[in-house]
């Protein structure tokens, strides 16, 4: 069993349209979750961090971390075109070795 | 300020050429990390660097990786010789320091291996 989970897509949606981005993992010992926008050719960019459960938010974008479930989201409101890209997960236990997803490819259509 | 700068962007090469990557990191970041993503998956780490020190190179396959960064600041990755397997995309990313969440990374290197 893979560290972590994650649906590689591909997802398409319409402009405007709320997207959900989701990833599970088996290590309990994680404390820090990290979503990463990659667009074509280029490197992942750091979107969003958050430790331990909860919330967060950053404009359109919502992070959201369920320990109990082992279960991480990421909200994307009023989704436009720019956002198309590939969203990684990647979380982070007491250790210094990040882990990640292999992607889910979205497209937001005009 | 600065990004992680990488280079060269494309490199295509014959099986059993060698060949070298070369990344700065930010500016004061002491930990470098290279990493390589192959098409469809996420980043896997192949060796971390905190200062000039390797401190954590057990995915790097040895046989045919080689990696410096002798001054603790930019460094080279290498392959030789290349194998067709080793076409990937190769990341460098950079942190402040090791116990750092945000890690930086570079626009990588698209490594064909013919």
């Amino acid at each position: 069993q893979k560290e972590v989970e994650q649906d590689p897509g591909p997802l398409s949606v319409p402009e405007g349209a709320i997207v959900s981005l989701n990833c599970t993992y088996s290590n309990s010992a994680f404390q820090y979750f990290m979503w990463y926008r990659q667009y074509s050719r280029k490197g992942p960019e750091l979107l969003m961090y958050t430790y331990s459960s909860g919330n967060k938010e950053d404009g359109r974008f919502t992070a959201q971390v369920d320990k109990s479930s082992k279960y991480i989201s990421l909200f994307i409101r009023d989704s436009q075109p720019s956002d198309s890209a590939t969203y990684l997960c990647a979380m982070r236990g007491t250790g210094n070795q990040f882990y990640f997803g292999t992607g889910t490819s979205l497209t937001v259509i005009p | 300020e600065a990004g992680v700068v990488q280079s060269p962007r494309y490199k295509i090469i014959e099986k059993k050429q060698p060949v070298a990557f070369w990344c700065n990191p930010i500016s004061g970041h002491n930990t470098l990390y290279w990493y390589r993503q192959n098409l469809g998956q996420g980043p896997e780490l192949l060796i971390r660097y905190e200062n000039e020190e390797a401190v954590d190179d057990s995915q790097l396959p040895k046989d045919r990786f080689s990696a410096e960064r002798l001054k603790g600041v930019d460094s080279t990755l290498k392959i030789q010789p290349a194998e067709l397997g080793d076409s990937a995309v190769y990341l460098c990313a950079s942190s402040l320091d090791g116990t750092n969440e945000k890690l930086f990374f570079g626009s990588g290197t698209q490594l064909s291996v013919l």
